[in-house]
C-alpha cells in the first residue's frame, strides 16, 4: 500500500548497536503494528499502536520498543541489536471499527545483524 | 487465544491446475479471518475476508475461499493457476478483544508451466 513507507529498506549493522526503523502513513490509520518475518514463523506481532502515544506489546517485544509521538510516525527501535534480530520487518496500519479490520502494510525492512 | 494453522509450507500446481491452499483456525468466538499474498520482496496484500456476511468469500485475482464452521476451515482456491500466482500466501484470525490478526506460517504456491 503506497500509503505506507518504511526507512531504510534495508540496513546492516553490528551486534550492540541500537537501530531505529520508521513507518509512516498518509492513510490516518488509527491503529499501526511492526511484525517480523521469519521462515517459518510467518508474521509475529512485535509491538502495536492504538493512538498517538498509546502502545502495547505483542508476542515478541522482547529487545524491542516503540514510540509514536504523532498519527503518521510508529518507531520501532532495538536497543541493543542481536544476530537473533536479523529478519524481515513489516509495518502496518489499520482503521477503527468492527467491518473484518484487514491490516495495510509497507514494502518491508530486511535488518542484517552481523 | 485464537490461532490458524495452514497445512504444507510449499504446494505446487502446474499452470491452469486448481489452487488449494489449506487454512484451519481455531476460534471460540466468531471469527473474522483473511487470506493475504505476498509477492517477492513486497509487504502483504489482502486477497479477500471473511466477515460473516457469506460463506463463500470473492477476492482479487480470481481467488475465492469458503468458510466452514463445521470443519473450521477457510481454504482458499482457485480454478486455475496462473504463473503470476506465485507467491507466499497467508491466512489470518482477528484476535479476540483488540484490533490484532494473527499471522499462520504461511504457504508457498509454486506454478510450472
Amino acid at each position: 500500500d503506497a500509503g505506507i513507507t518504511q526507512s531504510p529498506r534495508h540496513k546492516v549493522t553490528e551486534t550492540g548497536t541500537p537501530v531505529t526503523l520508521r513507518c509512516h502513513q498518509t492513510e490516518n490509520h488509527r491503529y499501526m503494528y511492526w511484525y517480523r518475518q521469519d521462515p517459518g514463523h510467518g508474521l509475529r506481532l512485535i509491538h502495536y499502536s492504538y493512538g498517538v502515544k498509546d502502545t502495547d506489546k505483542g508476542e515478541v517485544s522482547d529487545g524491542y520498543s516503540v514510540s509514536r509521538s504523532k498519527t503518521e510516525d510508529f518507531l520501532l527501535t532495538l536497543e541493543s541489536a542481536t544476530s537473533s534480530q536479523t529478519s524481515v520487518y513489516f509495518c502496518a496500519g489499520g482503521f477503527a471499527g468492527e467491518a473484518g479490520h484487514e491490516q495495510y502494510f509497507g514494502p518491508g525492512t530486511r535488518l542484517t545483524v552481523t | 487465544a485464537q490461532s490458524v494453522t495452514q497445512l504444507g509450507s510449499h504446494v505446487s500446481v502446474s499452470e491452469g491446475a486448481l489452487v488449494l491452499l489449506r487454512c484451519n483456525y481455531s476460534s471460540s468466538v466468531p471469527p473474522y479471518l483473511f487470506w493475504y499474498v505476498q509477492y517477492p520482496n513486497q509487504g502483504l496484500q489482502l486477497l479477500l475476508k471473511y466477515t460473516s456476511a457469506a460463506t463463500l468469500v470473492k477476492g482479487i485475482n480470481g481467488f475465492e475461499a469458503e468458510f466452514k464452521k463445521s470443519e473450521t476451515s477457510f481454504h482458499l482456491t482457485k480454478p486455475s493457476a496462473h504463473m503470476s500466482d506465485a507467491a507466499e500466501y497467508f491466512c489470518a484470525v482477528r484476535n479476540t478483544g483488540f484490533q490484532k490478526l494473527v499471522f499462520g506460517t504461511g504457504t508457498r504456491l509454486l506454478v510450472s508451466p
